[in-house]
């Protein structure tokens, strides 16, 4: 069966030090990959987009890998502040049909 | 005004009423989305219209009933709902459909008590 899981509901990690989320799935085959961020009672941002062809993505504080032989995606952020606490969405992007969003793990910060 | 807004923001309705939820988007894009969120759940896609015609129905119960007159403004017409309909309702618009890579753009969302 089809399964997109995020490792873990909930992540707790002290300011400055990195956030690793993790994303894997089963049975499908996605062109793409997106990442999402989710504030409490707010629609989810686009944060990165990552393609099949690229290992890796950068985005100031942000980094994502995207292994499709492990079918996995790594969500990076170094430096971490409280103000990264949210909850991270990842989205399997297969072309021409809608995207499959993950439940989302929960990271909170602490100063 | 930019980006996806939606209203209202709160909604309280009994199972009897019959309510509309309103998107629009300024950005000029082709595709519009509805999803709803529950609470431990992934987003659940609901309805997908690329150039003003619905593309995509995910088994949505009748309860539920979109319109999309233009490409700006997407609406859901809630009719006879029950308690479980009770989530965040959110719109989301993005370039178009096709290729894939195209990311999604999200309004604030409206959230639903079905009292």
């Amino acid at each position: 069966s089809q399964k997109i899981e995020q490792n873990s509901e909930a992540l707790n990690i002290q300011e400055g030090k990195t956030a690793t989320l993790t994303c894997n799935y089963t049975n499908y085959s996605p062109a793409y990959l997106q990442w999402y961020r989710q504030d409490p009672g707010r629609g989810p941002v686009f944060l990165l987009l990552i393609r099949e062809n690229e290992k890796e993505k950068r985005k100031e504080r942000l980094k994502v890998t995207f292994d499709t032989t492990l079918k996995q995606s790594l969500f990076h952020i170094t430096a971490s502040q409280p103000a990264d606490s949210a909850t991270y969405l990842c989205a399997l992007d297969q072309a021409g049909t809608a995207l499959i969003f993950g439940k989302g793990t929960t990271l909170s910060v602490s100063s | 005004e930019t980006g996806v807004t939606q209203t209202p923001r709160h909604l309280v309705m009994g199972m009897t009423n019959k309510k509309s939820l309103k998107c629009e988007q300024h950005l000029g894009h082709n595709a519009m989305y509805w999803y709803k969120q529950s609470a431990k759940k992934p987003l659940e896609l609901m309805f997908v219209y690329n150039f003003k015609e619905q593309t995509e129905n995910n088994s949505v119960p009748s309860r539920f009933s979109p319109e999309c007159p233009n490409s700006s403004h997407l609406f859901l017409h809630l009719h006879t709902l029950q308690p479980e309909d009770s989530a965040l309702y959110l719109c989301a618009s993005s370039q178009d459909r096709s290729g894939g890579g195209n990311e999604q753009f999200f309004g604030p969302g409206t959230r639903l008590t079905v009292l």
